[in-house]
């Protein structure tokens, strides 16, 4: 059972653009929400974490939560080259983490 | 502080042959967690401590694989004897507390032969 599902893209934006990644997940007692970014060859990095219903912004980062739906998705603004990469959505319930697998964005210059 | 330190990086191995990953933790950190990675299968929980104790091991695929935290500081995955469905890239990640920030290492690329 996938506690977590993604659009596995790839996603393609313009530099400059907004990129939105979109997450749904299927535990209504789902506590907490973690976006991911992982570079080819690299290890995941957490980039936003996200507890109550609403937004949350951190730099060109907003990180929205809506429990009644059920989804989360992360917002990029200003999109960058650098931004490339795969993001994956994370839910925390108890101790554990599950995954998604992650949507794979280009940014293109 | 340093980070999660995985070794080795790299690992090359014939079907048949036994494996063993290492991971060092981050200093105070109580969890610990293994996953592995595929391109098929995205990124599985394979195992995790708690204060060096193993609470969920629901994700090792077989009786091959084997963990063990002897310490706070140190773990270990084994699979013996490995198979070429084992090769995929195996992270060892912390954290402080329950459902806290994990922080990853750098993983081990494993390639059965």
């Amino acid at each position: 059972q996938k506690e977590v599902e993604q659009n596995s893209g790839p996603l393609s934006v313009p530099e400059g653009a907004i990129a939105s990644l979109n997450c749904t997940y299927s535990d209504r007692g789902s506590q907490s929400f973690f976006w991911y970014r992982q570079y080819s060859g690299k290890s995941p990095e957490l980039i936003m974490f996200i507890y109550s219903n609403g937004d949350k912004e951190d730099g060109r980062f907003t990180a929205q939560l809506n429990k009644a739906s059920q989804y989360v998705s992360l917002l990029i603004r200003d999109s960058q080259p650098s931004d490339s990469a795969t993001y994956l959505c994370v839910n925390s319930i108890g101790n554990q983490f599950y995954f998604g697998t992650g949507t794979s964005l280009t940014v293109i210059p | 502080d340093a980070g999660v330190i995985q070794s080795p990086r790299h690992e090359v191995t014939e079907m048949g042959q036994e494996v063993t990953l290492r991971c060092k933790p981050i200093s105070g950190h109580d969890y610990l967690f293994w996953y592995r990675q595929t391109m098929m299968r995205g990124l599985e929980l394979l195992i995790y401590f708690n204060n060096n104790v193993p609470i969920d091991d629901s994700g090792m695929p077989e009786d091959r694989f084997s963990a063990k935290m002897p310490n706070a500081s140190f773990s270990t995955l084994k699979i013996q004897p490995s198979e070429p469905r084992d090769s995929a890239v195996y992270f060892c990640a912390s954290s402080l507390a329950t459902g806290d920030t994990q922080y990853f290492g750098p993983g081990t690329r494993l390639t059965v032969l």
